[in-house]
């Protein structure tokens, strides 16, 4: 979508911390998410934070919030193997569709 | 497993044909979404239903239609079909019909115009 940007790709190391970055437009965006796809399958819900948090924590998932710049990122502690897939930020505001990313593909190598 | 079930999981179908996608959302979500995932365009949100009724359109085309029916699951239309409806299908569907509902998405259908 035209107004979420993300990098398309990300390699990291197993055992090291990955971050994906995002960059939205819309200031009245409310909620932003992060979602990810795996091959052949749909699109999971990791988490979502709401626009007037900092940052969430979930087990090995972060999300950090900027608002006045318009900055969301994601960072996956001790990334594993299975944590290869395409990473989607989306943001929702005062409608009912979600903006998605292009992806962000991540690649884990040994 | 988000509970979303998306059937067929690949339609290959010509130019010119009719197709009918299927989704049952999760037990319990009364709100349901179809968004198209193309390599050019990127997921793209095109119609959603709240309980039976249309509640909010996207960028979909005139020869695509959807309804949601009295037991909630939703069928997307695809009509006079051409090379570029190729994508794949998403369905997601969230308990409520607002912002701050998550949505959880089916695994997709596979659509490949020929």
């Amino acid at each position: 979508g035209e107004d979420v940007e993300q990098s398309l790709f990300l390699s990291v190391r197993e055992g090291d911390s990955s971050v994906i970055n995002c960059t939205y437009t819309d200031s009245s965006s409310t909620y932003l998410y992060w979602y990810k796809q795996e091959p052949g399958a749909g699109l999971q819900l990791l988490t979502y934070i709401f626009s007037n948090m900092d940052m969430k924590q979930d087990q090995r998932l972060t999300v950090l919030l900027n608002k006045k710049d318009k900055h969301l990122s994601l960072r996956i502690a001790d990334t594993q193997t299975g944590d290869s897939a395409i990473y989607f930020c989306a943001e929702s505001h005062n409608d009912y569709k979600l903006s998605f990313g292009a992806g962000t593909t991540v690649t884990v190598r040994a | 497993d988000s509970g979303v079930t998306q059937t067929p999981k690949h339609l290959i179908t010509a130019t010119g044909q009719r197709v009918t996608l299927r989704c049952s959302p999760r037990s319990g979500d009364l709100s349901v979404y179809w968004y198209q995932q193309s390599l050019d365009q990127g997921l793209q949100f095109l119609i959603q239903y709240y309980n039976g009724e249309e509640r909010a359109k996207g960028n979909i085309l005139e020869r695509f239609s959807a309804q949601q029916f009295p037991d909630l699951h939703s069928e997307l239309n695809l009509s006079s079909l051409e090379l570029g409806d190729s994508a794949l299908y998403f369905c997601a569907s969230s308990v409520e019909s607002s912002y701050n509902s998550p949505l959880h998405f089916g695994n997709g259908t596979r659509l490949t115009v020929t």
